[in-house]
C-alpha cells in the first residue's frame, strides 16, 4: 500500500528555521517524483515544487523559488521542504504528494496526510 | 506559467441533480506524447488531503464513484456531477500538469441547496 506519511505540526518564530517531512512507503521511492502544495488558511492550494528523488532533479514554482528548498534523502524514502527564515505568510497547511509516473508529466495520486505549520511571534 | 480559471467559484445544488464545474486553461494542455489532454481535478474536504477524481482530463481515478466524469479538451475542461450526494460537499480544483509549475485553478466550492 503506498503511503505518505508527513512529519508533524510545528509553531515556530518569525526568523526560525524549519524543515518538514514526507516518507514514502509501499512503492520504488527512488522513481516517482514528489512534490509539495500549500494551502494559506482560507485559500486555495498552490503548486511549491517537485523534486526526483533518483538523482534529486529540483523543479520549483517561481514564487516559491529562493523561498524554501525541497531536498529528498533516498536510504530513508523522505523528502524535505525547509525554510531558512520563516515569515508570518508561511503561515499554512503544507502536502507532499506523490506523482502517479516517473516522467514530469505526472498529476498526484497519493498525498500526505498535510501538515500545519503556523509562524507567529 | 499556465493561468487555470474555474467558473463558478461557488455552485449550490439540489441532491439528485447534476453539478458542473468549468476550467480553462490559458493556453493548450495537449501532451503530444499520447495525444492526452494533461488536466487533472481533485476533491478537497475540510480537515483531509486533497483526492484525486479525474485524470487525463476524462480518467476516473480507480475506486471513484462514476457519478463523477471529466471532459473538454485544448483549454477548456468540465467536471460533471451527475446527481449529487451530501458527501460530495467539498471544493474542486482543476490542475494542468504539461509544464512546471503544474497550476491549480481557484477551486470551486460545491455547496447543497
Amino acid at each position: 500500500e503506498v503511503q505518505l506519511v508527513q512529519s508533524g505540526a510545528e509553531v515556530k518564530k518569525p526568523g526560525e528555521s524549519l524543515k518538514i517531512s514526507c516518507k514514502g512507503s509501499g512503492y520504488r521511492f527512488t522513481s516517482q517524483w514528489i512534490g509539495w502544495v500549500r494551502q494559506m488558511p482560507g485559500k486555495g492550494l498552490e503548486w511549491m515544487g517537485i523534486i526526483y528523488p533518483g538523482d534529486s532533479d529540483t523543479r520549483y514554482s517561481p514564487s516559491f523559488q529562493g523561498q524554501v528548498t525541497i531536498s529528498a534523502d533516498k536510504s530513508i524514502s523522505t523528502a524535505y521542504l525547509q525554510w531558512s527564515s520563516l515569515k508570518a505568510s508561511d503561515t499554512a497547511m503544507y502536502y507532499c504528494g506523490r506523482f502517479a509516473y516517473d516522467i514530469l508529466t505526472g498529476y498526484f495520486d497519493y498525498w500526505g496526510q498535510g501538515t500545519l505549520v503556523t509562524v507567529s511571534s | 506559467d499556465i493561468v487555470m480559471t474555474q467558473s463558478p467559484d461557488s455552485l449550490a445544488v439540489s441532491l439528485g441533480e447534476r453539478a458542473t464545474i468549468n476550467c480553462k486553461s490559458s493556453q493548450s494542455v495537449l501532451y503530444s506524447s499520447n495525444n492526452k489532454n494533461s488536466l487533472a481535478w481533485y476533491q478537497h474536504k475540510p480537515g483531509q488531503p486533497p483526492k484525486l477524481l479525474i485524470y487525463w482530463a476524462s480518467t476516473r481515478e480507480s475506486g471513484v464513484p462514476d457519478r463523477f466524469s471529466g471532459s473538454g479538451s485544448g483549454t477548456d475542461f468540465t467536471l460533471t456531477i451527475s446527481s449529487l450526494q451530501a458527501e460530495d460537499v467539498a471544493v474542486y480544483y482543476c490542475q494542468q500538469y504539461y509544464t512546471t509549475p503544474h497550476t491549480f485553478g481557484q477551486g470551486t466550492k460545491l455547496e447543497i441547496k
